[in-house]
C-alpha cells in the first residue's frame, strides 16, 4: 500500500524560506506515470495546488505561486520536496503531498499524505 | 484562470440520496474527479475521471459530467458520509472547487 509522509519545521519566519520533504514508501517514485504533487489548505478554508514533479524533474506548478516555488526529487530516497520562498502569513496552512496522476487532461490526486501543519510567524 | 463553483452546504437525510454539484466553464468537455474529507483527516479520492470508483470506495458514491456540471451522487447516504467535498478538474492548471459541506441529518 502507497503511502506518504510530510516532513519539515512547523514554524517558519515571514521572508523565510519554507522547506518541506514528502517521503513515499510501499512504492518507488521512479515507477513512471504519475506526478508528486503538493497541496495546501489554510486553516478553516479549502485547497489549493502548489506544484507537481515527476520523478525526472519535469514540473508544473500554480501560476500564482510559480515565482516563489521550487521543487526537487530525490529518487534514491524516494522523497520528493518543496521550497516556498519570501514566505508570508498568508502561507500559514497544512501542507499535503499525494501522488498525481496527470495525463491527457485526466488529473486526480491518489492517495494523500497525512498533512503537516506549517505557521508563519515571527 | 478557470473557476469550479460549489455550493457551501447540502443537507440530507440517512437513507435519502445525496446530490452535489460542480460547476464550471464546459466542464463536461474536461475530466473531473471528487474528494471526500473528513475533519481532521486528509482528503480521499471517491471518483475520478467523471465516473470512476476508486478501489474501496463504496457503490453508493457515482459521478457524471455533462454541459458545465459535474455530480457526486451519494445513494442511501450514511451518517459516515458527513464530510466536505471537493471537486476538482484540469483547467490550464489543476483547479479545486470550493468545497460543499454534506450534513446528514
Amino acid at each position: 500500500q502507497l503511502r506518504l509522509r510530510e516532513s519539515g519545521p512547523g514554524l517558519v519566519k515571514p521572508s523565510e524560506t519554507l522547506s518541506l520533504t514528502c517521503t513515499v514508501s510501499g512504492g518507488s517514485i521512479s515507477s513512471g506515470s504519475y506526478y508528486w504533487g503538493w497541496i495546501r489548505q489554510s486553516p478553516g478554508k479549502g485547497l489549493e495546488w502548489i506544484g507537481s514533479i515527476y520523478y525526472s524533474g519535469n514540473t508544473y506548478y500554480n501560476p500564482s505561486l510559480k515565482s516563489r516555488i521550487t521543487t526537487s526529487v530525490d529518487t534514491s530516497k524516494n522523497q520528493f520536496s518543496l521550497k516556498l520562498s519570501s514566505v508570508t502569513v498568508a502561507d500559514t496552512a497544512l501542507y499535503y503531498c499525494a501522488r498525481h496522476r496527470s495525463y491527457s487532461g485526466s488529473d486526480w490526486f491518489d492517495p494523500w499524505g497525512q498533512g503537516t501543519l506549517v505557521t508563519v510567524s515571527s | 484562470s478557470y473557476e469550479l463553483t460549489q455550493p457551501p452546504s447540502v443537507s440530507v437525510s440517512p437513507g435519502q440520496t445525496a446530490t452535489l454539484t460542480c460547476s464550471g466553464d464546459k466542464l463536461g468537455n474536461k475530466y473531473a474527479c471528487w474528494y471526500q474529507q473528513k475533519p481532521g483527516q486528509s482528503p480521499v479520492l471517491v471518483i475520478y475521471e467523471d465516473t470512476k470508483r476508486p478501489s474501496g470506495i463504496p457503490e453508493r458514491f457515482s459521478g457524471s459530467n455533462s454541459g458545465n456540471t459535474a455530480t457526486l451522487t451519494i445513494s442511501g447516504t450514511q451518517a459516515m458520509d458527513e464530510a466536505d467535498y471537493y471537486c476538482q478538474a484540469w483547467g490550464g492548471s489543476v483547479v479545486f472547487g470550493g468545497g460543499t459541506k454534506l450534513t446528514v441529518l
